[in-house]
């Protein structure tokens, strides 16, 4: 069965502490892999698309990297406003639904 | 548009009515899908389309539950006889490929009493 797990659930920095978002998969034939930022009452925003291992992306203070089994977000020195949370979810086989991982909250404390 | 259209944002039913909710995709966009978050942070797939047919189906409660795209109109999912567990937020998104990021709309609340 195709999985995608988060970590951690939460997280909590202090503003400038920089650390890392792991996102795990097992799935067969892996198509893609998504990140995105959800603020409170809003819809998920996307952030980077990874497609096959060792690719970076880079955004700002964000950084995303992919492996053959999990991807990370990077973020460095954050800022309150990157307070959100966080969603990885991944494309595969023949179907094209977003398995969704259950998401790491991020708190910047000021 | 530049951006995915929900309407309405919050749509209040009592147990037993019909719920329609509206998705105006991104313009030129192939695929759209819906999705249910319940949980905070668990999103639910239910269907998708590539243009107006269907493409995925599979997370579609099919007692209930029906969905169309159709052409020159905005795709809609409507649920007969909502039910006390259908409460949620449901989610469109739209995407231009069929192994591309797909973006969200704002979402629909509905809230079954």
């Amino acid at each position: 069965e195709d999985q995608v797990t988060q970590s951690p659930e939460a997280l909590r920095l202090q503003e400038g502490e920089s650390s890392s978002l792991n996102c795990s998969y097992t799935v067969s034939g892996l198509r893609g892999l998504f990140w995105y930022r959800q603020d409170p009452g809003k819809g998920p925003e996307f952030l980077f698309t990874l497609y096959s291992a060792g690719e970076e992306k880079e955004k700002e203070r964000l950084k995303a990297t992919l492996t053959k089994k999990e991807s990370f977000l990077h973020i460095t020195a954050p800022k309150p406003e990157d307070s959100a949370t966080y969603l990885c979810a991944v494309q595969a086989g023949t179907g094209n639904q977003f398995y969704f991982g259950t998401g790491t909250s991020l708190t910047v404390i000021p | 548009g530049e951006e995915v259209a929900q309407t309405p944002k919050h749509l209040v039913r009592g147990e037993g009515q019909k719920a329609k909710l509206y998705c105006a995709p991104i313009k030129g966009h192939s695929y759209v899908f819906w999705y249910q978050q319940v949980l905070k942070n668990e999103f639910k797939f239910l269907i998708s389309f590539q243009n107006e047919n269907v493409f995925d189906e599979t997370g579609m409660p099919k007692e209930r539950f029906s969905a169309k795209c159709l052409p020159n109109s905005p795709c809609s999912l409507e649920i007969q006889a909502t039910k006390l567990e259908d409460s949620a937020v449901y989610f469109c998104a739209s995407s231009p490929g069929a192994s591309t990021e797909a973006f969200f709309g704002q979402g629909t609340r509905l809230t079954v009493v």
